[in-house]
Order: structure tokens, then sequence, then C-alpha cells
């Protein structure tokens, strides 16, 4: 079966300009997770849903931030006001289950962002 | 607080060595999660196994083999006869039930190379 999909997988934004994300998780995984990952680090935990709510935005790095799941599936990870430091690779991530320490995070390919 | 610590930033082999990526991890809870995933150049983090804190036996997958010591705090991993194909960064992870018992929390990665 498909494996989770993002899109676009290369962003370059002006600094200043709005973006926006997306995060096709695997069908029928309840759980959705997005993670920043800075070059030569690793990913760093951004946000989590189960399923249409969002139940942790402990990680969101400034209220610039901000993710959505309106229909329980795909996700939106949009970026106001794109500052220099937001160019990272954002990973997006799904598991069968409700969120749960046991369950398996299957990821996608990632959008690569670089703010000008 | 949970931390992963992945004190190898980058390996070198020959085709056909073995190598050991090592592991160690601080966290509180007695129940917990690690995990190992694999980045190749493409981005995709592909996951390798997950084991629970309760369960020490070692395991071995084909060429991959990890060694869990909780005495030890360390859950390491080392692939037998190396092969180019292994070349990636390697991530060790943790989830426990500190933090929301969903977010994974990364090591910075092991750099990979193995050559001719």
């Amino acid at each position: 079966g498909a494996g989770v999909s993002q899109s676009p997988r290369y962003k370059v934004a002006k600094r200043g300009q709005d973006v926006a994300l997306r995060c096709d998780p695997i069908s029928g995984h309840v759980s959705l997770f997005w993670y920043q990952q800075a070059l030569g680090q690793g990913p760093e935990f951004l946000t989590y849903f189960q399923n249409e709510a969002q139940l942790d935005k402990s990680g969101l790095p400034s209220d610039r931030f901000f993710a959505e799941r309106p229909e329980g599936s795909v996700s939106t990870l949009k970026i106001q006001r794109t500052q220099q430091e937001d160019s990272a690779v954002y990973l997006c991530a799904s598991s069968l289950v409700s969120g749960h320490s046991t369950d398996t995070q299957y990821f996608g390919p990632g959008t690569r962002l670089t703010v000008l | 607080a949970q931390k992963v610590t992945q004190a190898q930033t980058e390996i070198s082999v020959v085709e056909k060595e073995d190598v050991t990526l090592d592991c160690v991890y601080e966290t509180r809870d007695t129940t917990y999660y690690l995990f190992w995933y694999k980045q190749p150049p493409s981005g995709e983090l592909v996951f390798l196994i997950r084991r629970n804190s309760f369960d020490e036996q070692n395991e071995i997958s084909g060429r991959y083999s990890w060694n869990f010591q909780k005495s030890t705090s360390s859950f390491n991993f080392t692939i037998t006869a190396s092969q180019v194909v292994d070349s990636a960064v390697y991530f060790c992870a943790l989830s426990g039930e500190t933090g929301g018992g969903n977010k994974l929390t990364f090591g910075t990665g092991t750099q990979l190379k193995v050559e001719l």
C-alpha cells in the first residue's frame, strides 16, 4: 500500500512569505506527527494529531507555525512570515492507532524548505 | 527529560566489514520504546526496529542485529558484512510516557559510509 506522502518535496520561499506543507498519511492511520529536521541534526517533534484533534503542539517553535487536520486525514503545516531559521526538512509521520509510545511511526519523504 | 546520544558522527568502513553504531539513552520512564531508523540520501526515514524496555533479548534480522542493555542504557546496532547500499544516516530514537508518550526523541544520527 501507499506510504506517507508529502508535497511539495522542495519549497523555496522569500523571507516573510507564508508557506503551506501538505501531508497525506497512510490510509486508516489515526495518529499524525510533524517533525522538523535541521541540517545535520535529528528530527525534532513539532506537533501531534489524533484524528482531527491536535493533542500536542508543544514543539511548535513560535506562533508563526500552525498545523491542522480538519477531517482527520490530510494535514497541513503552515508557516507564516517565514524566517531564515525556518529552513529545514519538515517530516510527517503517521501511526496506526491512537498515539502511544508503542506505536511505530512511518515517515514520509519530507519537504525541504529553504528561506532566502 | 528524555535524551538520546549517538556519539559517532560519521563512520567509514570498507565493504564486507562489520560495523556497530552506538546509542545511549536517558529516561526516567520504566516503560519506554527504542527505535532505529535509516535515512538514505533520498531523505525518507525508514523504520528498522522497535524494542520495548521489558524485552532485553537481542534481535537479529538478516545482516542486522541489535544489542539492548538496560544496565548501560544502550541500544547498539550492528551491521554484519556491510554493503554500499547500507550507506545512510542512522538514527536511534526513544519514546516513553514522559512528554506525552507518543513523540519520538531522536539522537543526532550517525553517518555511515561504506566504500568498495
